[in-house]
């Protein structure tokens, strides 16, 4: 059973639109969510996370926003750029080091220009 | 410098064979993992090792058996490799926060 779930297998942007990648998880435990990025032949890279307490956080052009009732968060993208294109998966954890990451199956975004 | 390393990159190999495969972090994290992408490109934890102890271990065939010399190495060695074997296998480290840190991957065939 996918306790972390990312519907849309894939999502085409143009350059300097925004980009918004959605994910729903299942388990109430869950307290702290990352999104990763992954290019082929690479590891997931680290790009922003959010804990429980909050409902936004925002690095540059990236923004998590996290809705705890609907048990949904979603990662913008502003403005979205060709380098911008990989697999983005959304991964949660209760916080604490050494517990697991849950990961969705990943969403593939592409940007063109 | 490459903070997770891990080798080989690529793997080829015969079924029944034994095969390790070494994971290095220069990080100084306490925590390291082995996770599992398989062909539905799922990825799923294996193993996790806190200051050379063992502290989770999925769901996994016996014939999988981690090894952690010291904090910074976590080598994974699988025994009698099957045709099912075959994915990409990561390895991570983490210190606070559980952001973890991901090595490239080594791609396991099993033919």
């Amino acid at each position: 059973d996918q306790q972390v779930k990312q519907n849309s297998p894939s999502l085409s942007v143009q350059e300097g639109r925004i980009s918004i990648l959605n994910c729903d998880y299942t388990n109430s435990m869950f307290d702290y969510f990352l999104w990763y990025k992954k290019y082929p032949a690479e590891g997931p890279t680290f790009l922003i996370s959010i804990s429980s307490i909050k409902d936004k956080n925002e690095d540059g052009r990236f923004t998590v926003f996290l809705n705890k009732s609907a048990k949904h968060l979603s990662l913008h993208i502003v403005p979205s750029q060709p380098g911008d294109s990989a697999v983005y998966f959304c991964a949660a954890s209760a916080n604490q080091a050494g517990t697991a990451l849950i990961f969705g199956k990943g969403t593939t975004l592409s940007v063109s220009s | 410098d490459t903070a997770v390393s891990q080798t080989p990159k690529y793997l080829v190999t015969q079924m029944g064979n034994d095969k390790s495969i070494k994971c290095e972090q220069n990080l100084g994290h306490d925590t390291m993992y082995w996770y599992k992408q398989d062909s539905k490109k799922f990825l799923k934890i294996m193993f996790s090792y806190n200051n050379k102890e063992l502290i989770i271990n999925e769901t996994v065939p016996n014939r999988f058996s981690p090894k952690s010399p010291d904090k910074a190495h976590l080598n994974l060695h699988i025994n009698s490799l099957e045709l099912g074997d075959s994915a990409v296998y990561f390895c991570a480290s983490s210190q606070a926060q559980n952001i973890q840190y991901f090595g490239a991957g080594t791609r396991l065939s099993v033919l």
